[in-house]
């Protein structure tokens, strides 16, 4: 069973450009909800994460947007630069499973110039 | 962020061998290790769970006398995949938590099968 939706699976935005992934979760007892990101055999690094007590997050160029009634959230890439080209991956986990976390599908991007 | 340091990153083996990949957690201590495989161009599919000093929790489909997982210190998991076949060519990847929700994740490990 799928738990964590990811869409889309691929895109493609212009260098300066705002990409926007977006994943939907089932299991309400979920209550962190990291996104990474993977380069090409490397494995996945933390980009930023978010509880359900807030609605968003910013660090730098990257946002999480939170919608706890919809279970849906977001991430939104700020002036995406070619260096962002890679896989994001968001996941969610749930408090005591110490970080069991369950994977979206992955959504390759690529920022052309 | 924590540094999970996984080795070897890439590893060819003759079929029917076993091969072992190591994942370390170099500044901290790590209570829980866990292994994921990954095929090109998918997610990340957990594969166990290992808590330092007790046996690994596999998930379901995955065969645990195949992948055989140590966790005997708070430092060091590892992953022996026993009579290795193609089919067990993969990515495979570790991650360590210790006392946050925070998982830290290893370079990866390309394991080729011939």
């Amino acid at each position: 069973q799928q738990q964590v939706k990811q869409s889309p699976q691929s895109l493609i935005v212009q260098k300066g450009g705002i990409s926007i992934i977006n994943c939907a979760y089932e299991n309400t007892a979920f209550d962190y909800f990291p996104w990474y990101q993977q380069f090409p055999g490397k494995g996945p690094a933390l980009l930023i994460a978010i509880r359900p007590d807030v609605s968003e997050k910013k660090e730098g160029r990257f946002t999480i947007s939170f919608n706890k009634s919809a279970k849906q959230f977001s991430l939104h890439i700020m002036d995406s630069q070619p260096g962002d080209s890679a896989t994001y991956f968001c996941a969610a986990s749930k408090t005591g499973t110490a970080s069991k976390l369950t994977f979206g599908t992955g959504t390759r991007l690529q920022v052309t110039l | 962020g924590a540094v999970v340091s996984q080795h070897p990153s890439r590893v060819i083996c003759k079929s029917g061998t076993s091969v072992k990949i190591e994942c370390r957690s170099l500044d901290f201590q790590a209570t829980t290790m866990f292994w994921y495989r990954q095929f090109p161009k998918q997610s990340l599919m957990l594969m166990a769970t290992s808590n330092e000093g007790s046996k690994a929790t596999y998930e379901q489909g995955v065969e645990k006398d195949k992948f055989l997982i140590n966790h005997a210190s708070l430092t060091l998991s590892t992953l022996t995949v026993t009579s290795a076949h193609p089919e067990d060519s993969s990515f495979y990847i570790c991650s360590a938590s210790g006392r946050s929700t925070e998982a830290f994740f290893g370079q990866g490990t390309r394991l080729t099968v011939v």
